[in-house]
């Protein structure tokens, strides 16, 4: 079965940045599409970012758009999110996860999550 | 961008009631691209249903999806103990993808 591994959350100022790294194990990785989901403590899922398997499809929620960056390393079995800009209202839970029907695919595994708080 | 809306908010219910929680999507959903997944505190979601009526592996019959369009309504005929969790809803037929705002089905 597939794994994923989240890192490099933490305690960041406003304004500043963080680059979260997805580590995956167990499954072809670059025929899976890969999502950020976010969620804080105790609120519903927000979808971040998603990317296609071969890179070719990629999108952002408005709430992140223009500040964020998804990228991935198929040699390296690894997903990225590139956080600029940060806010206080990025502060959550941020979840990998991996879609095996594509980009427009239901999400199969996800990963522990990593944890992102944003204060001053 | 497709916002989808659960309801209701906390659903309070006992053992072997039927539970009923809705998500209403504000157009149509492409493709039959509607997936729940429960969630317990502590741990990361695990999909339920998919494609609006199609069990994840593993996943009991005492679990269904049904609906089309703009809703959707997943039921849960006679509940155990270890059902109560919370429940969101996720449309992945256009981009951006969506989540609604969740399901707390407690205990009563």
């Amino acid at each position: 079965d597939g794994q994923l591994m989240e890192s490099g959350g933490g305690l960041v100022q406003p304004g500043r940045s963080l680059r979260l790294s997805c580590a995956a194990s167990g499954f072809t990785f670059y025929d899976y599409a890969m999502h950020w989901v976010r969620q804080i403590s105790g609120k519903g899922l927000e979808w971040v970012s998603g990317m296609s398997g071969d890179g070719g499809m990629i999108d952002y929620s408005d709430s992140v758009k223009g500040r964020f960056v998804i990228s991935r390393d198929n040699a390296k079995r690894s997903l990225y999110l590139q956080m600029d800009n940060l806010r206080p209202e990025d502060t959550a839970l941020y979840y990998c996860a991996i879609s095996s029907g594509g980009y427009f695919g239901d999400i199969d595994i996800w990963g522990p999550g990593t944890l992102v708080t944003v204060s001053s | 961008e497709v916002v989808l809306t659960q309801s209701p908010g906390t659903l309070s219910l006992s053992p072997g009631q039927r539970a009923t929680l809705s998500c209403r999507a504000s157009q149509s959903i492409t493709g039959n691209s509607l997936a729940w997944y429960q969630q317990k505190p502590g741990q990361a979601p695990r999909l339920l249903m998919y494609a609006i009526s199609s069990r994840a592996t593993g996943i009991p019959d005492r679990f269904s999806g049904t609906g089309s369009g703009t809703d959707f309504t997943l039921t849960i005929s006679s509940l155990e103990p270890q059902d109560f969790a919370m429940y969101h809803c996720h449309q992945y037929g256009s981009s951006p993808h969506s989540f609604g705002q969740g399901t707390k089905l407690e205990l009563k």
